[in-house]
């Protein structure tokens, strides 16, 4: 079945960097693209960008463009997600998701667990 | 960036009611609407995707309708597994776009 499994919680500094990692499994990995998705608590999912799993084409939230860095490395079916500058307004959960229906369709139908991620001092 | 805005933000009814909510773009996003369905602590599941097609193994007293600017999403028989914050999201363009969430709960 298809699964996406994220890294673990994290607890960062301001002005400090992280970086999460969503591997996933049960289907091709270059087949679909993987799209990144935040929820501050309490707060409405944000959409942050997402990378073209084949040819590493990547598309960013201009919220977050020059901020977030979006890779992957196809011989571990993983991507990743890289936010620099953290300031306390992106302590969030961070999900990985990805899906297809059809090349007209968008659709992001499997999802990761989530990563918190938590910037204090 | 395309706004998205859903009313009610909060409904309480009764086991077997009928809710509708409803998910207003602030320009056209043809059918390119999708609803999502959390439950706390939880990943999102996508529920309707290009309105109006029911995702697979969603029961089938959902549904979803509308194109252009306005779309809802209606449980016929409210069930208390339908206790959860729905979320509309347009996919017509970049950056995808999410509504503010509508919290269901049972009366």
């Amino acid at each position: 079945q298809v699964q996406f499994v994220q890294s673990g919680a994290e607890v960062k500094q301001p002005g400090a960097s992280v970086k999460v990692s969503c591997k996933a499994s049960g289907y091709t990995f270059t087949s679909w693209p993987i799209h990144w998705v935040r929820q501050a608590p309490g707060q409405r999912l944000e959409w942050m960008g997402y990378i073209n799993t084949g040819i590493g084409y990547t598309r960013y939230s201009q919220k977050f463009q020059g901020r977030v860095t979006i890779t992957r490395d196809t011989s571990a079916s993983t991507a990743y997600m890289e936010v620099s500058s953290l300031t306390s307004e992106d302590t969030s959960v961070y999900y990985c998701a990805s899906g297809f229906c059809g090349s007209d369709c968008f659709i992001l139908e499997y999802w990761g667990q989530g990563a918190l991620v938590t910037v204090s001092t | 960036d395309i706004q998205l805005t859903q009313s009610p933000l909060s409904l309480s009814a009764s086991v077997g009611d009928k809710v509708t909510i409803t998910c207003r773009a602030s320009q056209t996003v043809n059918k390119n609407l999708n609803w999502y369905q959390q439950k706390p602590g939880k990943a999102p599941t996508v529920v309707i995707y290009a309105t109006p097609s029911v995702q697979s193994e969603v029961p089938s007293r959902f549904s979803g309708n509308g194109s252009g600017t306005e779309f809802t999403l209606t449980i016929t028989s409210l069930q208390p597994d339908d206790v959860a914050t729905y979320y509309c999201q347009q996919s017509y363009s970049y950056p995808r776009t999410f509504g503010q969430g509508t919290k269901v709960e049972i009366k």
